[in-house]
């Protein structure tokens, strides 16, 4: 399948900033998206989701926001703490897909004192 | 509840040897998934389970397989090692019926050396 990308393998934000971590996918046929969070030594931990019938869904500090037009996913971090260190990865899957999900390559998000 | 759990966490082979990796899934969790994570191709699909049917199978060698069994454990194997095998395995299961448009839990993985 196609694959998803991220703008950015690294991302340095000051701590209390609001950090915007964003992706690219390519395939017009995916209709779900994801966000996980993976720290150093542990498996990636689901963050949020999204469908395709929706352009923006919120959780606790985090907003996720996705515009098919551009085929374009971020992840909005609010107040971004130190426990946010970590790899983010998106991913996509379709309704007729058969290859699981299919991961971008990750932003490490750094967090500055 | 506890989470996926998947052992052993470490494991050390040698190239042409075989390794047995074990995965118990969420409590109720009756579809299990497995990914490849290397620094290189990131995450990558293996296979995934549901019922102990194999129902999608990521672009991987025969060497690569798995099985799940009636209690939802699932177990993936890797015959005759190569030095490329080395990776994160990592372990996922979901509630519904397929890892198709679900949220997939992770485990902590088996970190793979093959020397």
């Amino acid at each position: 399948g196609e694959s998803v990308g991220l703008h950015l393998p690294t991302l340095s934000v000051q701590e209390g900033d609001n950090s915007i971590i964003n992706c690219a996918y390519s395939n017009s046929a995916s209709d779900y998206f994801i966000w996980y969070k993976q720290e150093s030594g542990k498996g990636p931990q689901f963050i949020i989701d999204i469908r395709s019938n929706m352009d923006k869904r919120q959780g606790q500090r985090v907003t996720v926001l996705l515009n098919k037009t551009v085929k374009h996913l971020s992840l909005q971090i609010a107040a971004t703490q130190p426990g946010d260190s970590a790899v983010y990865f998106c991913a996509e899957n379709w309704a007729g897909g058969a290859d699981g999900l299919t991961f971008g390559k990750g932003t490490h998000l750094i967090i500055q004192p | 509840k506890a989470g996926v759990t998947q052992t052993p966490r470490y494991l050390i082979k040698t190239r042409g040897q075989q390794v047995t990796l074990s995965c118990s899934p969420i409590s109720g969790h009756r579809s299990v998934s497995w990914y490849q994570q290397t620094p290189g191709q990131g995450l990558q699909f293996l296979f995934e389970y549901f019922s102990e049917t194999q129902r999608n199978k990521g672009n991987f060698p025969g060497r690569f397989s798995g099985r799940q069994f009636s209690n939802s454990r699932s177990e993936m194997n890797v015959s005759t090692l190569e030095l490329g095998d080395s990776a994160l395995y990592l372990c996922a299961s979901s509630a519904g019926q397929g890892a198709t448009n679900e949220k997939l839990f992770f485990g902590s993985g088996t970190q793979l050396s093959v020397l």
